[in-house]
């Protein structure tokens, strides 16, 4: 069935530290990968996308990697900053049609100063 | 527009009430999906819209639940005797789907806080 896994549920991590946050997906065939950034009480913002014909996409703090054949895909930010702090959703589009996303349950990132 | 708008912001309503939920896409924005958001959780997909048409309802947790969209643009989803469990965030976002190559990236308009007392 329709189903993305994000880990983890929660990250703390210093300021100026690197934060990894990680999703599997089911849908052999999605070809489309986002990652939403949700501050409290705001809507979700795109902030990075990835297509399945690249393995690998930044830009300056931020990057996300593709593997296809494991069917997974990962978020980085480096020199993490306090006002990244939020809840990261990465999705996957659901049999490519019509851009139905399927969302993971959400990271909480917490960057301490 | 210049985003997608919805409204009501936040609608306090007695269980048993039926209520209305308003989306206004991004002008020229073919599709259209509504979400739910319960406090502390992930995105739950209810339904999208391409044009006036709803390919896939198959997130709507149940009769109670209903969309329509209208001109290829405004929305509405409709939930008939609400219920506690339905008190959640409904967020609406647009998208350029159709375009070539296809832009999947949603704009979401900053959703519907829904509370049944």
């Amino acid at each position: 069935g329709e189903n993305v896994e994000q880990h983890p549920s929660t990250l703390s991590v210093q300021e100026g530290d690197s934060a990894v946050i990680k999703c599997t997906y089911s849908d052999s065939a999605s070809n489309y990968f986002p990652w939403y950034k949700q501050e409290l009480g705001k809507r979700p913002q795109l902030i990075i996308d990835i297509r399945s014909n690249v393995g690998e996409k930044k830009d300056q703090r931020i990057a996300v990697t593709l593997n296809k054949t494991a069917k997974h895909f990962s978020l980085h930010i480096t020199e993490t900053q306090p006002e990244d702090s939020a809840v990261y959703f990465c999705a996957a589009i659901w049999n490519n049609q019509g851009g139905k996303l399927i969302f993971g349950q959400g990271t909480e990132l917490s960057v301490k100063p | 527009g210049a985003g997608v708008s919805q409204s009501p912001s936040n609608k306090v309503t007695e269980k048993g009430k039926d209520v209305e939920l308003r989306c206004d896409p991004i002008s020229g924005h073919t599709a259209l999906y509504w979400y739910r958001q319960s406090l502390g959780q992930g995105l739950e997909f209810l339904i999208y819209f391409q044009g006036n048409s709803a390919p896939d309802k198959s997130g709507l947790p149940s009769d109670r639940f209903s969309a329509e969209r209208t001109g290829g643009s405004v929305s509405t989803l409709t939930i008939q005797r609400t219920q506690q469990e339905d008190s959640a965030v409904y967020l609406c976002a647009s998208s350029l789907a159709t375009a070539w190559p296809p832009d999947y990236g949603y704009t979401f308009g900053s959703g519907t806080r829904l509370t049944v007392v």
